[in-house]
């Protein structure tokens, strides 16, 4: 299997521009889930889905951030407006394991945002 | 909620040296991860564990359930090693899926 696949690697983009990240899990895996990593904060969990439907988005900053799983290989992440302090790495990472445990979990390279 | 505590935050070695990196955490769990960061890169699972050790090639992690405490040994460093190594923990007894990362270690092992 090619592994977590995210798209764009890089995106740099200005401020009040929508973002959207992408990513396709391993075939298989029924959790996804997306990430933020920044040098304050570390990793933190923005969204967990398990069989395409979202279980907690506690994590989600603010309503600018959404995201969708129309099904079990596609995600995506969206930022509307972008906003500098949104500059970030995004990592989706996947698992198969469901319900209440993580599971040895998949990462993708990860997507670097900047925002201007 | 969780609270993960790893040491050192940094860690020089000589190639060959044997490498020992520390996790502790503060609310019972089911299982840790460790991960891999190598530096501007993408994160690698290395092991998740519940009890016991495991190993994979020069790598063994082992967990203590009762003391809270997991270690991560690196046997033979190599400067290949160099990265960032995160513990990770359910943030909760609770749900599992959120977990709580360490601020992670970070690893160079020179020539």
């Amino acid at each position: 299997d090619a592994g977590v696949i995210q798209s764009p690697r890089h995106e740099v983009t200005e401020m009040g521009q929508e973002v959207t990240l992408r990513c396709k899990p391993i075939s298989g895996h029924n959790s996804l889930f997306w990430y933020r990593q920044t040098m304050m904060r570390g990793l933190e969990l923005l969204i967990y889905f398990n069989n395409n439907v979202p279980i907690d988005d506690s994590g989600m900053p603010e309503d600018r951030f959404s995201a969708k799983m129309p099904n079990a290989s596609f995600s995506t992440l969206k930022i509307q407006p972008s906003e500098p302090r949104d500059s970030a790495v995004y990592f989706c990472a996947s698992s198969s394991a469901g319900g209440a445990n993580t599971g040895e979990l998949f990462f993708g390279e990860g997507s670097r945002l900047t925002v201007l | 909620k969780n609270e993960v505590e790893q040491s050192p935050q940094n860690l020089t070695a000589q190639e060959g040296e044997f490498i020992t990196i520390n996790c502790s955490y503060s609310v019972g769990i089911s299982a840790l991860h460790w991960l891999q960061q190598h530096p501007g890169g993408g994160i690698v699972s290395l092991f998740m564990l519940s009890s016991g050790k495991k190993k994979h090639g020069r790598l063994i992690a082992t967990i203590n359930i009762q003391e809270k405490h997991s270690s991560l040994h690196i046997t033979a460093s190599h400067p290949r090693d160099s990265a960032v190594y995160i513990c990770a923990v359910p943030e909760s007894g609770g749900s599992n899926y959120k977990l709580t990362f360490g601020k992670g270690t970070l690893l160079t092992v020179n020539p």
